[in-house]
Order: structure tokens, then C-alpha cells, then sequence
């Protein structure tokens, strides 16, 4: 099983200020299978990345992911209030899924 | 749109079975193109894939839970289920029914906490 670790656990920023969320994978993982995911309280996560670098219908542009083989990020520029929340990073083996531990993203 | 609905106990005991259903509306689960999933957040804990159902072929479990699990569709229903049998508090979570598209999850239910105690 391929094990996702996100850092850092917790990212204190303002709004109007960018946000680096990294996800390292304990092995190569597939540009293809790669996502990126937004958590709310009580609300279901919200997919914003596929494919690595695809953006999900709706997401705004501000929401940039990019890596490739074991190390992918995901960029929010220009914080707003509405982003700050907890984020996941997932992946597809052509077995299984696994998902990061998550990156919360603070005021 | 299509919404996702799961339902079922929120309070199962130790060594019973987990029943939940996920209902599919605005869309149907009759549909080549798509997977219908189960995943679990135990508190404080990592997502967790559970396994899929498909409109053709056989369901496809997580090999960790495999010996445990069970998933069908029911087409005219337009409704998916899991069974989980021989609970424990480690299956204590927030279970989310969610479809693919491949190999990321568009769209999830609202989740539903089952807490596994005497």
C-alpha cells in the first residue's frame, strides 16, 4: 500500500496570502492518479485536483496542483476566506487508494 | 444534479453486522461510466477506502477488509449498500458513499457517523 504524507500538519496564513501543500508518497504514484481534496466540518470532501494538475468542475483558479512521481503540491494563491479548511491528497495504485493525513489551512 | 444520501444505524454493537445504504438521485447507478464506492474517517484518523460496486462486473473490496465486507447495487432502487460484519470499535467512522470517475472521487454523501459500542 502506498503511504501519502502531507506537510506541514497545519499552515497559519492570512487571507491574501499563498498556501503550499505538499504530499510525499512512499512510492512513484501514476500523474494520472492523483487528486487533491477539500475538507470541510461537516460538509463531504470536495474534489479540486484530478490527474495531478486538472482542476475540478467549479474550482477556481487560484487552486493550482502540480509534482510528479513521489512528490506533488498543490498551490492556493491569494487566500480567501472560504479556503481555509482541511485539505487531503489521494492516490490510485491500480489496486487500492490511500489518502494523506490532511494539511489544515488556518487563519 | 446527482446526490449522493447514505442511511443506516448509527449505533451498531460489537461482533454485529454494519448495514448501510447509499441512495443515488438525479442520476443512475445503471451507468458504465462510473464506480460507486464506500469510505470511512475513523476520529482523528486517515480516510479510508473500502471498496466499489459496479453497474457491470463483480464488487472489488479493500484486501484489508475483504474477509469482513460486502457490497451489491440494487438498480431499481438506484441504491448501493455495505455490510460489514463482526464490528469492533476500530470500525467506529464517518462512512461516505462517493462515485468515480476513474481514479478520484467527484462526488460524495454527507457521511454518516456509525459508532460501534455495547
Amino acid at each position: 500500500e502506498i503511504v501519502l504524507t502531507q506537510s506541514p500538519g497545519t499552515l497559519s496564513l492570512s487571507p491574501g496570502e499563498t498556501a503550499i501543500l505538499s504530499c510525499r508518497a512512499s512510492q512513484r504514484v501514476s500523474n494520472k492518479y492523483f487528486a487533491w481534496y477539500q475538507h470541510k466540518p461537516g460538509q463531504p470532501p470536495r474534489l479540486l485536483v484530478f490527474g495531478t494538475l486538472k482542476r475540478a468542475t467549479g474550482v477556481p483558479d487560484r487552486f493550482s496542483g502540480s509534482g510528479s512521481g513521489t512528490d506533488f503540491t498543490l498551490t492556493i494563491s491569494r487566500l480567501e476566506p472560504e479556503d481555509f479548511a482541511l485539505y487531503y491528497c489521494q492516490q490510485f495504485d491500480s489496486t487500492s487508494w490511500t489518502f494523506g493525513q490532511g494539511t489544515k489551512v488556518e487563519v | 444534479q446527482v446526490q449522493l444520501q447514505e442511511s443506516g444505524p448509527g449505533l451498531v454493537k460489537p461482533a454485529q453486522t454494519l448495514s448501510l445504504t447509499c441512495s443515488v438521485s438525479g442520476g443512475s447507478i445503471n451507468n458504465d461510466s462510473y464506480y460507486w464506492s464506500w469510505i470511512r474517517q475513523p476520529p482523528g484518523k486517515v480516510l479510508e477506502w473500502l471498496g466499489y460496486v459496479h453497474a457491470r462486473g463483480n464488487p472489488y473490496y479493500n484486501v484489508s477488509l475483504q474477509s469482513r465486507l460486502t457490497m451489491s447495487m440494487d438498480k431499481s432502487q438506484n441504491q448501493f449498500s455495505l455490510r460489514l460484519t463482526s464490528v469492533t470499535a476500530a470500525d467506529t467512522a464517518v462512512y461516505y458513499c462517493a462515485r468515480h470517475l476513474g481514479a478520484s472521487f467527484d462526488l460524495w454523501g454527507q457521511g454518516i457517523l456509525v459508532t460501534v459500542s455495547s
